[in-house]
């Protein structure tokens, strides 16, 4: 079975760029969320979708981010403009069922560089 | 707000030795999962729990749900060197959500 698939596994840009992150989740599943990870913060939720509609986006850092989620099997994570404090690896999980204690299922995540 | 505390930070082991490690909250979690994080990759999950004082085993991993619903445990039997990596634990930050609060992670270095 395919995993989650995120595109690009790496993003290097300049600041001011907008950058966008992509993600295809696990067929099926009907949730879907997009993770940030730091040094200095570790794993932090951003935002997650529940049957393509946005649920909880109390973790976007900022309005510069925005997340879309258009169909059941594509989601993305939009920065514009991107600073150098947004580097970090982003990460697109999904779930199945609804069920709170359902475990969430990891893409490898895009390493993303604003220089 | 709820945190999960992860111990050891991190670990140096001989292969073929057994590894323990832990993770506690402040607060109640209904349910506990252990994911491990290979060097660029994504966290993959290992074990999950879903009753207070379950005991479950992947393995040569070994996961316990605590009594208290504080804490929980992960124990690796016969360390090989492919079981480097990050391991968190992680749960449901509040009971019926779907927002994992992630621990703080337990690096893991295997000595051959």
């Amino acid at each position: 079975d395919a995993g989650v698939i995120q595109s690009p596994r790496h993003e290097v840009t300049e600041m001011g760029q907008e950058v966008t992150l992509r993600c295809k989740p696990i067929s099926g599943h009907d949730y879907l969320f997009w993770y940030r990870q730091t040094m200095m913060r570790g794993l932090e939720l951003l935002i997650y979708f529940n049957n393509n509609v946005p649920i909880d986006d109390s973790g976007m850092p900022e309005d510069r981010f925005s997340a879309k989620m258009p169909n059941a099997s594509f989601s993305t994570l939009k920065i514009q403009p991107s600073e150098p404090r947004d580097s970090a690896v982003y990460f697109c999980a999904s779930s199945q069922w609804g069920v709170s204690n359902q475990p969430q299922h990891f893409g490898d995540g895009t390493r993303l560089s604003i220089l | 707000g709820q945190q999960l505390n992860q111990s050891p930070q991190s670990m140096f082991i001989q292969e073929g030795e057994d590894v323990s490690m832990n993770c506690t909250s402040s607060s109640i979690f209904n349910t506990w999962l252990w994911y491990k994080q290979d060097p660029g990759e994504g966290p993959v999950l290992l074990i999950a729990l879903y009753k207070a004082g379950e005991l479950t085993s992947n393995g040569r991993l070994t996961a316990q749900f605590g009594i208290t619903r504080k804490d929980s445990f992960l124990n690796i039997s016969a360390s090989i060197p492919s079981d480097v990596g990050i391991y968190f634990c992680a749960g449901p930050r509040t009971s019926g959500t779907y927002k994992y609060i992630f621990g703080t992670g337990t690096r893991l270095k295997v000595l051959a």
